[in-house]
């Protein structure tokens, strides 16, 4: 399995700032994903980052407004920039381990207003 | 395009019963399959994972099948309790280190 952290739990920002989410993972990997959960809706992949590397963006997300770091093998921030009330979602990390399972962090609960 | 649905959306049972959960994919060519619980507001939680090659996985009151021939898994889960409710979203990995393809999920209420 794979233990993984999350910061902040949750947030309410206002319109127009940004945020840096913080994830932690017990021990090293080489992709880390980072997902967004909108309001009743199923799970959507923004991006996946390596460490060394810039981080590839799927279809409808882009560096601009998702930056991504990955500075090592046990860490990686997602920045929502410039939000909208459309933001408010829950963002998740993630990552896979031996047999190509998956596993996720608690989850950022993020209100714009 | 890898399409997965998951039927029904929301179910209601009473407590002890044993209910089904169904997910289908539209590519049978898949490299696994996952089952996860997401509690409302939290992160998912990994329940079984199946790979291609097999046919089924069990853990505790848990049970998953897969027939990759027609595009299905099931989960079923045994004697149902209270603390089983929450949302239950199937995902494929068509490669490996190819991301997952998440269904909408289904809604599990079981009343005491």
């Amino acid at each position: 399995s794979a233990v993984i952290s999350q910061k902040p739990s949750r947030d309410i920002c206002q319109r127009g700032t940004s945020l840096t989410i913080q994830c932690q993972v017990d021990s090293q990997v080489t992709m880390m994903f980072w997902y967004r959960q909108q309001p009743g809706q199923s799970l959507t992949l923004i991006a996946t980052a390596n460490q060394g590397s810039e981080a590839t963006y799927e279809s409808g997300f882009v560096i601009d407004k998702f930056p991504i770091s990955r500075p090592n093998l046990t860490f990686s921030t997602l920045t929502v920039s410039n939000m909208s009330p459309e933001d408010s979602s829950i963002y998740l990390c993630s990552v896979v381990r031996a047999g190509e399972e998956q596993y996720f962090g608690p989850g950022t609960r993020l209100t714009v207003t | 395009k890898q399409e997965v649905t998951q039927i029904p959306a929301a179910l209601s049972v009473p407590e002890g019963e044993n209910l089904v959960l169904n997910c289908s994919f539209t590519d049978s060519a898949i490299y696994n399959l996952q089952w996860f619980r997401q509690d409302p507001g939290k992160g998912l939680t990994s329940l079984l994972l199946i790979q291609s090659s097999q046919r089924e996985q069990t853990s505790g009151r848990l049970n998953a099948s897969l027939d990759k021939s027609s595009g299905r898994s099931t989960l079923y889960i045994a004697a149902s309790q209270p603390g089983d409710s929450a949302t239950y979203l199937c995902a494929v990995r068509l490669t490996i280190g190819g991301k997952l393809i998440f269904g909408q999920g289904t809604e599990l209420s079981v009343k005491p």
